[in-house]
Formats: C-alpha cells, sequence, structure tokens
C-alpha cells in the first residue's frame, strides 16, 4: 500500500528561525515521483515541487531545500530564514499508478514576528 | 492565465437539496479530479477522470455524481445532499502521468445544514 505521513502535525517558529518539515513515505514502486504543495491561509493549494525516485541531489530554491533520501523513504523540506508569509499548511504527496494524488495529512507552519 | 476556476466558492445548502460545483480549466490538460478536504483527514479523491469521456471512482465517490462535459470542464453533483458532505472541495488537472503535478483551483466551501 501507498501512504504518506507528516507526523508533524503544527510547528511554530519565530521569523529568521530555520525550520524542517519532514515528509516519510511507503511505495512498492521502483519508479516514483513526490510533490510538495503549501496550503496558504487564503486556502488554495500551490505546486511547489516534484522528486523522482532516480535523482538523490539535494534541491535549493531560494530559501527553500529538499532533502530525498531513498534510504530512509523520507523526502523532507527546509525552509532557511523562515518569514510571516511561509505560515501555511504544507502537504507532501505521492502519485498513484492511477494519477490520484496521496497526501499526508499536512504540517501546518506558524512563522511568529 | 486562469488556470483552474472552481465555482461557486461558497455555498450553503439545505439537507436533501442537490448541487453542482462546476471547474474549468485552460491549461489543456488531459486529467481532471474533484477532492475534498476535511479537517484532520487531509484530501481524499472523490472522482478523476484520465481524459475526456472518462471518469472513474476515487476513494470517497458515495452521494457523488461526476460529468466530464469536454476536455475544459469537469462537474461535480450532488443529488441529496447530507451535513457529512460539508467540507472544501477542489478541482484540480494536470497531463496524464504519474511525473505531472496536479494544479488546484481556490476551492469551494460548502455547507450543509
Amino acid at each position: 500500500a501507498q501512504k504518506v505521513t507528516q507526523a508533524q502535525t503544527e510547528i511554530s517558529v519565530v521569523e529568521k528561525e530555520d525550520v524542517t518539515l519532514d515528509c516519510v513515505y511507503e511505495t512498492r514502486d521502483t519508479t516514483y515521483y513526490l510533490f510538495w504543495y503549501k496550503q496558504p491561509p487564503s486556502g488554495e493549494l500551490v505546486f511547489l515541487i516534484r522528486r523522482n525516485s532516480f535523482d538523490e541531489q539535494n534541491e535549493i530554491s531560494g530559501r527553500y531545500s529538499w532533502n530525498f533520501q531513498k534510504s530512509t523513504s523520507s523526502f523532507n523540506f527546509t525552509i532557511t530564514a523562515s518569514q510571516v508569509v511561509d505560515s501555511a499548511v504544507y502537504f507532501c504527496a505521492l502519485p498513484s499508478n492511477t494519477g490520484k494524488l496521496i497526501f499526508g495529512q499536512g504540517t501546518t507552519l506558524q512563522v511568529k514576528p | 492565465n486562469a488556470g483552474v476556476t472552481q465555482t461557486p466558492k461558497f455555498q450553503v445548502l439545505k439537507t436533501g437539496q442537490s448541487m453542482t460545483l462546476q471547474c474549468a480549466q485552460d491549461m489543456n490538460h488531459n486529467s481532471m479530479y474533484w477532492y475534498r478536504q476535511d479537517p484532520g483527514m487531509g484530501l481524499r479523491l472523490i472522482y478523476y477522470s484520465a481524459s475526456e469521456g472518462t471518469t472513474d471512482k476515487g476513494e470517497v465517490p458515495n452521494g457523488y455524481n461526476v460529468s466530464r462535459l469536454n476536455k475544459r470542464e469537469f462537474s461535480l453533483r450532488l443529488e441529496s445532499a447530507a451535513p457529512s458532505q460539508t467540507s472544501v472541495y477542489f478541482c484540480a488537472s494536470s497531463e496524464w502521468g504519474r511525473n505531472q503535478p496536479q494544479h488546484f483551483g481556490d476551492g469551494t466551501r460548502l455547507s450543509i445544514l
């Protein structure tokens, strides 16, 4: 069975702190993809990044970075120097072979000024 | 570029009433999806349409019907609304394939009294 677990329900940090959001996944597939989405307080779901199982290199985009490790089935997301605008719910997702996205429960990040 | 447009954004229904949620995408995507988001449950797939002319059940299809009207439009119908269907509904679209990210509309907040 495929499953995504985001064990951190809520995280609260002070602005400029670094924060890491954890994602652990389960799949029997040898080839797969993983996504991260952001849901700000306004409610829309915004696609952030896609990674495939072939590429375990860390990826950095501005203040965001992603650490993908097949050995531990983890795809963690780090925000460096967090800002209030980063406050949102963040979802990790694993596409199934039927095309649907299997979402984790989400991690609510609150960045306080 | 509008992306995925959902109407209405908010709706209040009485138990037993019927309603159709509309979704249209302008990205020429083949696949479209309907999810519901409930507190503590994450996002769950209701129905999806891999391509124009096809529809399939997701995790929680009971009480819903869908119509893929054309490549752009995918509607979700509640024939006899129940309080358990109070939720936020998201429509999404993508190219077909597990590596393709889904792009979401802004959601419809539906309350059933």
